[in-house]
């Protein structure tokens, strides 16, 4: 089994409408991170969470909010969804006490606002 | 703040050797890592370097200097499912304990042609 999961895979979804992204791991990571991937931008931080009760903005938060329901847990909401949110979502997780200081992605979630 | 720059794009043949350089400019110095992240799949770790010299990993090595703000990643003996992009990425802020946000440079994509 994967050790970071992110549902749905894909989804397709119309202007304005309220959208969850929700990413589960099995790690026992206490910080876990949203980013958002668009061609010819790379990878921006949009949430991040070190904790279940700590939450702290990226680089491109507005239009975006997060929930950190149990450490295993960080769910991503789009509360009224638009074209340019249009993207390749990502979870990932870290380890403060891991040597290498990675961060390991889920699959990621392909969004498409209509 | 944080500014990285790479090369959009590289092509080099099976068999070959290429070097992808990434230049950093950070206010704080904490590490810098390198990501294959293959169309449409979430980045994996490739390496972390934290001080100045060459590390080798199998066929990929990473180089830093942190004098220069520099780095490369360095692949030997090309593969064709080397064909992926490659993310340089550096700190943004540390948050004690080994723990750090991430900010990612665009990406190299590289093509390994027969």
């Amino acid at each position: 089994d994967a050790d970071v999961t992110q549902t749905p895979r894909n989804r397709i979804t119309k202007t304005g409408k309220r959208i969850m992204l929700e990413c589960s791991q099995t790690k026992g990571h206490d910080r876990m991170y949203w980013y958002r991937q668009d061609p010819g931008l790379g990878l921006r931080l949009i949430y991040y969470s070190f904790d279940v009760k700590d939450i702290n903005k990226g680089e491109i938060s507005d239009g975006y909010s997060v929930s950190r329901q149990a450490q295993a847990k960080f769910s991503l909401s789009l509360e009224s969804a638009i074209p340019n949110q249009t993207a390749l979502y990502f979870c990932a997780t870290s380890d403060p006490t891991g040597l290498s200081n990675e961060q390991f992605f889920g699959p990621g979630t392909r969004l498409t606002v209509l | 703040g944080q500014n990285i720059d790479q090369p959009t794009e590289m092509t080099a043949t099976e068999g070959a050797i290429v070097q992808i350089n990434c230049t950093y400019q950070t206010s704080g110095f904490n590490g810098l890592f390198w990501y294959q992240q293959h169309a449409g799949e979430a980045p994996t770790f490739l390496s972390y370097n934290v001080l100045d010299g060459l590390e080798e990993k199998g066929r990929f090595s990473s180089f830093l200097s942190r004098s220069k703000g520099y780095s490369y990643l360095l692949l030997k003996e090309l593969q064709m499912k080397d064909s992926a992009s490659y993310l340089c990425a550096v700190p943004l802020a540390y948050s004690g304990a080994g723990s750090y946000q991430l900010t990612f440079g665009k990406g190299t994509k590289l093509s390994v042609i027969p």
